[in-house]
């Protein structure tokens, strides 16, 4: 079983529709991330949490540590939210910044 | 928002030569750097983790002598693939993590290097 467990795999919304992408983890955590990896490949670290609740724009994220679960929500999505959203935790017992990262969801966004 | 940088974004090279990635913190220093390595469709893994002045930590299964990495000051290192070979086609991205001493601490991805060996 993954350390690190996202849902779904993939998404595919209509543009304006609420997107919510969850990631459940198994190992106590320093802080969680959530990326976002375009087509290129290149990767944008959208949120780092250790608790509570952070919002950036259209993206908010939250995560309930003692469930060991984080959501990312995308409010009125848009066709350039299409992306790979990847889940990464730092793992409490390792090196610092040292990440696991989930499989990632794959969002696409259709006008 | 900080910045870090890759060099070259994409390159392509004949099986037995060795090619050098650099990963450079534009705004910050940072002591230390992680490089990963992801094949298609597959999730982001650790391969190293790069301490400005020290010998880089390796993951269990990435063969040190093979991947040398040079973490020469708080603003680059460097990951040099000695002797590719086809399977060593991937995309390799770079890290760096900016301490602060606060809870702002957080890592800065570069736009990542795809390697083809022929």
């Amino acid at each position: 079983k993954n350390e690190v467990e996202q849902s779904p795999q993939n998404l595919t919304a209509q543009e304006g529709e609420f997107i919510t992408i969850n990631c459940s983890y198994s190992v106590g955590i320093s802080a969680l991330h959530w990326l976002q990896q375009h087509p290129g490949g290149g990767i944008v670290s959208l949120f780092m949490l250790s608790s509570g609740k952070k919002k950036h724009g259209r993206l908010i994220a939250t995560i309930n540590i003692q469930e060991k679960h984080s959501s990312l929500h995308i409010t009125a999505s848009h066709p350039r939210d299409s992306a790979v959203y990847i889940c990464a935790v730092e793992d409490y017992g390792g090196s610092q910044g040292n990440l696991i990262f989930g499989k990632g969801t794959k969002l696409s966004v259709k006008p | 928002g900080a910045v870090v940088s890759q060099h070259p974004s994409r390159v392509i090279c004949k099986s037995g030569t060795s090619v050098k990635i650099e990963c450079r913190s534009l705004d910050f220093q940072a002591t230390t750097m992680f490089w990963y390595r992801q094949f298609p469709k597959q999730s982001l893994m650790l391969m190293a983790t790069s301490n400005e002045g020290s010998k880089a930590t390796y993951e269990q299964g990435v063969e040190k002598d093979k991947f040398l990495i040079n973490h020469a000051s708080l603003t680059l290192s460097t990951l040099t693939v000695t002797s590719a070979h086809p399977e060593d086609s991937s995309f390799y991205i770079c890290s760096a993590y900016q301490t602060s001493g606060r809870a702002t601490d957080t890592q800065y991805f570069g736009p990542g290097t795809r390697l083809t060996v022929l």
